[in-house]
This record gives structure tokens, sequence and C-alpha cells, in this order.
């Protein structure tokens, strides 16, 4: 089975500008989740999707947003970027959810955003 | 509120040697999965060991295992016969009942030729 693949790989957007990161995940899974990761905060939850409903949410403004589709594929969008938003964009996907406590997840490779 | 602890940033050993990585969690809830990942400087995200909060007995897998200690809300990583490609960023991680994975702030372990 091939990966949970992310696409771009790395990004460089300025100020202000809106930017939208693409994850497929692993055929089958149907539960895409996505985290920010930065030297500062770590590991950051932003939201899981589940059959294309967000089902949690992490504490970050409404500028972040993200939307899954119907084959399971799932994008986040961040809106008026701003320095801080400087990122390593982490994607994981998994096969249950919610009340599964081994909820193992399989990570893509990130996309790595540089706001100047 | 849920929260992982993970009081070492920074770890060295010495090749061939085993090494324990610490983490403390909090939650209230009594049904919880605990998760070890690796995050080599490539960046990607590798799970390495799960242990339920029922179950039993420690987890192992290969050269890792869980030192669980329940009462202590312990969930501690002992890599044994450490190598060179065990250097890495090591994250706990715990997922209680219908809520997300929380992770904590991680472990950068070196291993010394």
């Amino acid at each position: 089975k091939a990966g949970v693949t992310q696409t771009p790989r790395y990004l460089i957007k300025t100020r202000g500008q809106q930017v939208t990161l693409s994850c497929s995940p692993i055929s089958g899974h149907r539960s895409v989740s996505w985290y920010q990761q930065t030297p500062g905060q770590g590991l950051q939850f932003l939201f899981e999707y589940f059959s294309e409903t967000q089902r949690n949410k992490g504490n970050f403004p409404g500028r972040f947003s993200g939307r899954q589709f119907s084959n399971s594929r799932s994008e986040m969008n961040v809106s008026t970027l701003e320095l801080g938003d400087s990122a390593l964009y982490l994607c994981a996907s998994s096969p249950s959810l919610g009340g599964d406590l081994y909820n193992e997840q399989f990570f893509g490779p990130g996309t790595r955003l540089t706001v100047l | 509120a849920q929260k992982i602890t993970q009081t070492q940033p920074g770890m060295f050993v010495q090749e061939k040697e085993a090494v324990t990585l610490d983490c403390t969690y909090d939650t209230s809830d009594p049904s919880y999965g605990l998760f070890w990942y690796k995050q080599p400087s490539s960046g990607e995200m590798i799970f390495l060991i799960y242990q339920g909060s029922y179950d039993q007995q420690n987890a192992t897998e290969g050269r890792y295992s869980l030192n669980f200690q329940k009462a202590r809300k312990s969930a501690n990583l002992v890599i044994s016969a450490s190598q060179l490609g065990d250097s890495a960023m090591y994250f706990c991680a715990m997922k209680t009942s219908y809520d997300k994975v929380i992770f904590g702030p991680g472990t950068s372990l070196s291993v010394i030729p």
C-alpha cells in the first residue's frame, strides 16, 4: 500500500497570503488528522476529519480550516498568513476513529511552510 | 485536562547500550491508549509501540519496550541495544475515548558511536 502523501513538500509564502495543503491518506483509511509542528510549541493538533465531517478541532484561530472529500483526501487552508504560521504541517491517516483507543496514525512526510 | 510530559529535552546513549525515555501523562478518563513515535531528521513520524490502559502486560516491539506504571501514570520507552539509526526525536502520545491524540514535547536522543 502507498503511504500517506502530502503536497507540496515545501512552500514559501508572504504575510497576508493564503495557502492550501493537500493530504492523501492510505487507501481505505477514512480518518485524517492535521498537526502543526514548530520548535517552540511542538506538535499541536489542528483538526480531524472522518467521512467528510470534522470530528475534532484544536485551539487554532478561524484562519485555519480544512475539509475532507468523499475519497478521504483532505485539504487544509490557512488564510491571511502570519509569520508565526511557519511550521511543518503533518497529516496523519488512521483506519479507525473515536472510541477506538488503538488509533495508530500513519504520518505523511509533512509540508514545510515558510512565511516571509 | 489531559497532558503529556516528557522531562528530558535531550539524551545521549552509547551505541549498544539501553536507554529509557521518560513519559508521564495525566487524564481522568479510565480508558486511554499510549503511543510512542520516532521522528528522524527527515521529519516523518514513525509509530513504534502502543500500550492500552487495560493491558495487563507491558508492550514490546522488537528492541522497543514500554515500562507502563499505571498508578504512577508513567509510560517510559526502553530502547535496548541502541543503534546509530536510533538518533531522532521521540514523542509520547495519548488518546482517550472520542478525543484527539495529544503529544508530549519530545526527547531528542543522540546515539554515540
